[in-house]
């Protein structure tokens, strides 16, 4: 069965610094997609990112990056020079397309808080 | 676009009431999902469709309905509530096998 695993319930840096967020996944499945969401204070769901699993490239968006190691079975997620504004739960996600039906069903982690102290 | 919308944002409900929470979409997107989530335990999938006149069961359907008449509409009802069906819920749509968007949340509070 499919498992996202984020062990860090909460973090918290002081502005500036930079943070990594952690995801481990499980999978029996050889062709899957792995996906982080943001939910800031006022609860809604932002998409940030999403990697199937035949691309390891790691990808830098601004400030946010993203190693995906298949190796490790990881998905993690670095905000560099963190802001007031990253202050929110980040989700780690895992979907197996079924090729008979494309259902993107998400199988999410827990979420790790946040916190940007100024 | 709106992209995926949901209504009522807030509702109180007695035990043993039902209820719709709407979410529709304008992406024509063929895949809608909805998810609750629940303080320490992320989101969970309720029901899902991948097509008008096609739905299915998540990992947490129990006391809950589903139908897809239109692309556009995914209602998720609620047969008889209970307290433990208090909860933010979620509606999301994708294109098959695309990233999911996700609709502002419904909070549910049943007494």
């Amino acid at each position: 069965a499919q498992k996202v695993t984020q062990a860090q319930t909460e973090i918290s840096v002081v502005e500036k610094e930079d943070v990594t967020l952690d995801c481990v996944y499980e999978t029996r499945d050889t062709t899957y997609y792995l996906f982080w969401y943001k939910q800031p204070p006022s609860g809604e769901l932002v998409f940030l990112i999403r990697r199937n699993s035949f691309d390891e490239q790691n990808e830098i968006s601004g400030r946010y990056s993203w190693n995906f190691q298949k190796s490790t079975s990881s998905f993690n997620f670095t905000i560099t020079a963190s802001q007031v504004v990253d202050s929110a739960v980040y989700f780690c996600a895992l979907s197996e397309v079924p090729y008979s039906t494309g259902a993107n069903n998400l199988f999410f982690g827990t979420g790790t808080r946040l916190t940007v102290i100024p | 676009n709106a992209g995926v919308t949901q209504t009522p944002k807030f509702q109180v409900l007695k035990t043993g009431q039902s209820m719709t929470l709407q979410c529709a979409q304008d992406m024509n997107h063929e895949y809608m999902s909805w998810y609750r989530q629940d303080p320490g335990m992320g989101l969970r999938l309720i029901h899902y469709s991948v097509g008008a006149g096609i739905t299915d069961q998540g990992e947490v359907p129990n006391g809950y309905n589903v139908s897809r008449s239109t692309t556009e509409d995914f209602p998720l009802r609620l047969l008889s509530a209970a307290p433990s069906q208090t909860s933010v819920y979620f509606c999301a749509s994708s294109t098959l096998g695309g990233a999911g968007y996700f609709g502002p949340g419904t909070r549910l509070l049943v007494l």
